[in-house]
């Protein structure tokens, strides 16, 4: 079965540091990601999605991705305190029609 | 703008007993409702996902006598947890999208609480 592994489980970075986090698909059949965002309390909130090799940046979120390990990471500059949140990595498989969602990472931004 | 609303958002249950939760589309059309659990670990597991005009599939753990869904239309989705146990605890939460695969547009989510 598809299986999604992000880490670190955790994370604390400073206000104003860079919060790095990882996600990677034991499917060789995926060939989609998503970055989600979820408060406390709160639904999932799509950030960014990338399918192809390389990078996208909007705004102080950068998603990075290497087809040939299927791992997707993002990287948020700047980090303020409302970027505190559960960050899911979720993952389709190309002849699916579904996401599939790792267990997330729990950032915290501290003044 | 793309909304889902879903509703109820929290409903306590007695052991057996059994809730149903309703997922409703707004501004474009929930071809796609995908249904997840996130555990009070925050897991997230598929429980099934829902094409209109196509049979339902339910993941491996999942099954329809459990976890009944209605999709009868581009806007509306239901979905029953029947005989809740403590194992049912956690948000529900529905994923529509208008393009099967592309991104989910999410309900606040339906937290089940079972005493």
């Amino acid at each position: 079965q598809q299986k999604v592994q992000q880490s670190p489980e955790s994370l604390i970075v400073p206000e104003g540091g860079m919060a790095s986090l990882n996600c990677t698909s034991s499917d060789r059949n995926v060939d989609y990601f998503w970055w989600y965002r979820q408060h406390s309390g709160k639904s999932p909130k799509m950030l960014m999605s990338i399918f192809s090799n390389g990078e996208k940046e909007e705004g102080r979120f950068t998603v990075h991705l290497n087809k040939a390990s299927l791992h997707t990471s993002l990287h948020i500059r700047d980090s303020q305190p409302s970027d505190s949140a559960l960050y899911l990595c979720a993952a389709r498989r190309n002849s699916g029609t579904y996401q599939r969602f790792g267990t997330g990472t729990k950032l915290q931004v501290v003044p | 703008g793309a909304l889902v609303y879903q509703y109820p958002r929290r409903t306590i249950c007695k052991s057996g007993t059994s809730m149903r939760m309703e997922c409703q589309a707004v501004g474009f059309q929930a071809t796609s409702v995908a249904w997840y659990r996130q555990s009070p670990q925050k897991t997230f597991e598929l429980i099934a996902l829902s094409t209109v005009n196509s049979a339902i599939k339910y993941e491996q753990n999942f099954t329809q006598e459990k976890f009944p869904i209605s999709h009868p239309n581009l806007s509306f989705s239901s979905m029953t947890v029947l005989n809740a146990y403590l194992e049912d605890r956690g948000l529900y939460l529905c994923g529509a999208t208008h393009r099967a695969g592309n991104t989910l547009y999410f309900g606040e989510g339906s937290r089940l609480i079972v005493v």
